[in-house]
């Protein structure tokens, strides 16, 4: 199985500031990763596939890199909307796998 | 608008079943796959079952293999996912989750609101 490691597992932040997370793939799965949002209570939203391709309505302060095994999720510019918990994940291979989650809480 | 709405969540005792539905609509049902994913209070995201557009082809978890089984019904636009045998530590919100394409090494788009399936004695 690929093993998707995240960090931070949270931080805190302020509205305006720019946060960057990471993820890392155990072995190498192309630009096969997608990142996903989830706020308290809710389902999780498809921000990113492709590792780098905003889903349609993602606003364009988020973004993604990487491929291979390292691949980070950038938010330019920290809104309210945005706290919340993100996953990263990898569809290269099955099993589906998904990262620990990055909290991300107001400062 | 794309929808996806679980249903048949509930409390049941360890060892006994459950059968989740999805019902989707907002899209060509019969040409996506589709799958289950769980999150257990507290805790993180983790696949359970992927099902191509024709239900040609199926793939589990290995902590649900043999007592999970996914289904779907093209005519009636819905997924199914049947579960025997269960444990406390499936206790979880269930998710479906539509993928982009017609198979399942693909990327979700969307996600139901999810179903609360809840084991204990």
């Amino acid at each position: 199985d690929i093993q998707m490691t995240q960090s931070p597992s949270s931080l805190s932040a302020s509205v305006g500031d720019r946060v960057t997370i990471t993820c890392r793939a155990s072995q190498g799965i192309s630009t096969h990763l997608a990142w996903f949002q989830q706020k308290p209570g809710k389902a999780p939203k498809s921000l990113i596939y492709d590792a780098t391709n905003l889903q349609t309505g993602v606003p364009s302060n988020f973004s993604g890199s990487g491929s291979g095994t390292d691949f980070s999720l950038t938010i330019s510019s920290l809104q309210p909307g945005d706290f919340a918990t993100y996953y990263c994940q990898q569809y290269n291979n099955y099993p589906l796998t998904f990262g620990g989650g990055t909290k991300v809480e107001i400062k | 608008e794309v929808q996806l709405l679980e249903s048949g969540g509930g409390s049941v005792q360890p060892g006994g079943s459950l059968r989740l539905s999805c019902a989707a609509s907002g899209f060509t049902f019969g040409n996506h796959a589709m799958s289950w994913v769980r999150q257990a209070p507290g805790k993180g995201l983790e696949w359970v079952s992927s099902i191509n557009y024709n239900a040609g082809s199926r793939n589990y978890a290995d902590s649900v293999k043999g007592r999970f089984t996914i289904s779907r019904d093209n005519s009636k636009n819905t997924l199914f996912l049947q579960m025997n045998s269960l444990r406390v530590e499936d206790t979880a919100v269930y998710y479906c989750a539509k993928f982009e394409s017609s198979g399942y090494y693909s990327k979700f788009d969307y996600w139901g609101q999810g179903a609360l399936v809840s084991v204990s004695s």
